[in-house]
């Protein structure tokens, strides 16, 4: 069955620094990968998505995402955080015919000034 | 930007009531789902929805669930009878077509007392 591991459940990080964070997914065929984020009271946001094509993918707010088949992964990550980047991340993978996502725990950032 | 919006944002019941979840997806999309979290879990799959008749449930969506689009901009979430198990995030998520990334609204939350 498929299935969306993100290891982590929090990691705290000072403001400026670099972050990457966890995701392994299990998928028989080619997968399409997600990160989205929730802030605190609101829903979830689209980071970014992998499809196809470039393995390392570009998303909003800074975000960078590479998939990596060898390693079953898709790592999140940004080179300079804020303090704004608080919030809770979860990688999901598409499954099925019927698009239905398929979420990981979610990691839980916190930001040190 | 269009946005999946939810209402209400939180929504009080007593055990053994029937409530109503109402969501409005992006005017344009034709594919529709159901999401909850329970706090502090991992979102979970519900339902999917396409062409008006459910496309996929998960084993939560079971007899006391059901959704409907009763006109052309809202899609509703029903629990006929309420257990304190349905307490979680109520979240709406929508897309154009498959190869388009789901957007969610806000959610509701959903307390059961």
């Amino acid at each position: 069955a498929q299935s969306v591991t993100q290891p982590d459940i929090h990691i705290t990080v000072s403001e400026g620094a670099s972050l990457e964070l966890r995701c392994n997914y299990s998928y028989g065929a080619t997968p399409y990968l997600f990160w989205y984020v929730q802030s605190p009271g609101q829903g979830l946001q689209l980071l970014l998505k992998y499809f196809s094509g470039d393995t390392l993918v570009q998303g909003i707010k800074g975000f960078e995402a590479e998939f990596k088949r060898s390693q079953s992964s898709f790592n999140l990550r940004k080179p300079s955080v804020h303090w704004s980047d608080a919030a809770e991340y979860f990688c999901a993978v598409l499954s099925g015919g019927y698009n239905k996502l398929i979420f990981g725990a979610g990691t839980r950032l916190a930001v040190h000034p | 930007e269009p946005e999946v919006t939810q209402t209400p944002s939180h929504q009080v019941t007593q055990m053994g009531q029937e409530v109503i979840l109402r969501c409005v997806p992006i005017s344009n999309h034709l594919y529709f789902y159901w999401y909850r979290q329970i706090l502090g879990q991992k979102v979970e799959f519900l339902v999917s929805f396409y062409n008006n008749e459910i496309s996929e449930k998960s084993e939560i969506f079971d007899d006391q669930f059901s959704v409907e689009r009763p006109d052309g901009s809202n899609f509703t979430l029903k629990i006929r009878s309420t257990k304190l198990e349905d307490s979680a995030m109520y979240f709406c998520a929508s897309h154009s077509d498959s190869n388009q990334p789901q957007h969610f609204g806000d959610g509701t939350r959903l307390s059961i007392l």
